[in-house]
């Protein structure tokens, strides 16, 4: 199995422009997560999916903020205008209901800088 | 509302030295609680969790973790360090209400560092 699947890697931005990240869960994975670490807030919860629909949004910061999930193999979380203060790591995990949902499966993340 | 917290940002260890990390948390009812692991440019980790039954649970690379439920602990153990076992280490902790189903509550993060 391939793991959870990220890209880009790295992404370097100026303010204003439009990021969009992507993430492939495990096949069979049922439960798809995005989240943000940073060194002053640590690991954030921005949303999550339970087949393809979103459940929580509450950790998203702003309406610059968007999540999608099209099919249960592809989600992306879009920044649109982004801003400096966005700059973090943005994880994507994923996890199955037949087991313990929270056994959560991290993708390697992106790594956005925003100038 | 569920919470987690870890009180030490650092702990420092000597290798072939016990390691403890420490967790505390908050939560109504019973908790389903864990441990992950983040090594250097990495995502997470899962270590270990503790769901029910034995207090005691056993986990990936030699790590183990007791459930205290009068202390409400879940403290990381590991009875002889490694140098590779340096990385940052979060303890999270679900509630078992429906609309938490699935979302977990990760704490700060501890970083450990083993020296030689």
């Amino acid at each position: 199995d391939a793991g959870v699947i990220q890209s880009p890697r790295h992404e370097v931005t100026e303010m204003g422009q439009e990021v969009t990240l992507r993430c492939k869960p495990i096949s069979g994975h049922d439960y798809l997560f995005w989240y943000r670490q940073t060194m002053m807030r640590g690991l954030e919860l921005l949303i999550y999916f339970n087949n393809n629909v979103p459940i929580d949004d509450s950790g998203m910061p702003e309406d610059r903020f968007s999540a999608k999930m099209p099919n249960a193999s592809f989600s992306t979380l879009k920044i649109q205008p982004s801003e400096p203060r966005d700059s973090a790591v943005y994880f994507c995990a994923s996890s199955q209901t037949s087991s313990v949902p929270e056994t959560q499966y991290f993708g390697p993340g992106t790594r956005l800088l925003v100038l | 509302a569920q919470s987690v917290a870890q009180p030490e940002d650092q702990v420092n260890v000597a290798e072939g030295n016990p390691l403890t990390v420490k967790c505390t948390y908050s939560v109504s009812g019973n908790p389903y609680l864990f441990w992950y692991v983040q090594y250097p440019n990495r995502g997470l980790q899962f270590l270990l969790k503790y769901i029910t039954g034995d207090n005691l649970v056993k986990g990936s690379y030699g790590f183990e973790a007791e459930f205290n439920k009068s202390q409400t602990s879940f403290h990381l153990k590991k009875p002889s360090a490694l140098v590779s076992d340096s990385a940052l280490y979060f303890c999270a902790v679900r509630g078992l209400s429906t609309d938490s189903w699935g979302k977990l509550q990760f704490g700060a993060g501890t970083q450990v560092v083993v020296t030689p």
